[in-house]
């Protein structure tokens, strides 16, 4: 079965730059989806088909995805920004698969 | 704008049966290419998705979950209905349902989410 694999966390000064990778078998063949989590909420979708910002989510957001990984980049981050985040894609079952998700601090 | 909204029961016993509720609104689940799913995260890990209805009465459900879950739409009172038999200790977990927004199948992605309701499994 597909896996998708994220660093447990990834830590980040404010006003810098913060990558989170997605590593899957070709991933870049797949459509990556990926969301925001903070304590006790719901998840809201950051980006989706790799690279396309839903309304309302400022331009510091963005993706990438090509060969085994894909990539969330947060620039200029911000102490709202301190959150767990998810990638998300389908795998050959047909079934929505989800990383296991990386905390990302600000420091 | 779209939202949904989960209810159901906080505590269940093990070997219960699990019923939960979706309400949604801002669209139809009778418009072409519509579809909600289910998703669940245990306490401090990750998501795991569940089940998903489409607008045509399509159900498809976690490979390893299938035996357990079925899914209903009731079109006429926006819900969703989500029942998951033989409950355990560990399916102890917030359950969210979502809308899924571009294809249904291979590609869709989860927006909006419900705030999620926690289901707790314990005798």
């Amino acid at each position: 079965s597909y896996v998708l694999t994220q660093p447990p966390s990834v830590s980040v000064a404010p006003g810098q730059t913060a990558r989170i990778t997605c590593g899957g078998n070709n991933i870049g063949s797949k459509s990556v989806h990926w969301y925001q989590q903070k304590p006790g909420q719901a998840p809201v979708l950051v980006v989706y088909d790799d690279s396309d910002r839903p309304s309302g989510i400022p331009e510091r957001f963005s993706g990438s995805n090509s060969g085994n990984t894909a990539t969330l980049t947060i620039s200029r981050v911000e102490a709202g920004d301190e959150a767990d985040y998810y990638c998300q894609v389908w795998d050959s079952s047909s079934d929505p698969l989800f990383g296991g998700g990386t905390k990302l601090t600000v420091l | 704008q779209v939202t949904l909204r989960e209810s159901g029961p906080a505590l269940v016993k093990p070997t219960q049966t699990l019923t939960l509720t979706c309400t949604f609104s801002g669209f139809s689940l009778s418009t072409s290419g519509m579809c909600v799913s289910w998703v669940r995260q245990p306490p401090g890990k990750a998501l795991e998705w569940l089940a998903l209805i489409d607008w045509d009465d399509d159900k498809y459900y976690s490979t390893s979950l299938k035996t357990r879950l079925t899914i209903s739409k009731d079109t006429s009172k926006n819900q969703v209905v989500l029942t998951m038999t033989n409950m355990d200790p560990v399916d102890t977990a917030t359950y969210y349902c979502a809308r899924i927004g571009g294809s249904c199948y291979s590609q869709g992605w989860f927006d909006p989410w419900g705030q999620g309701t926690l289901v707790t499994v314990s005798s």
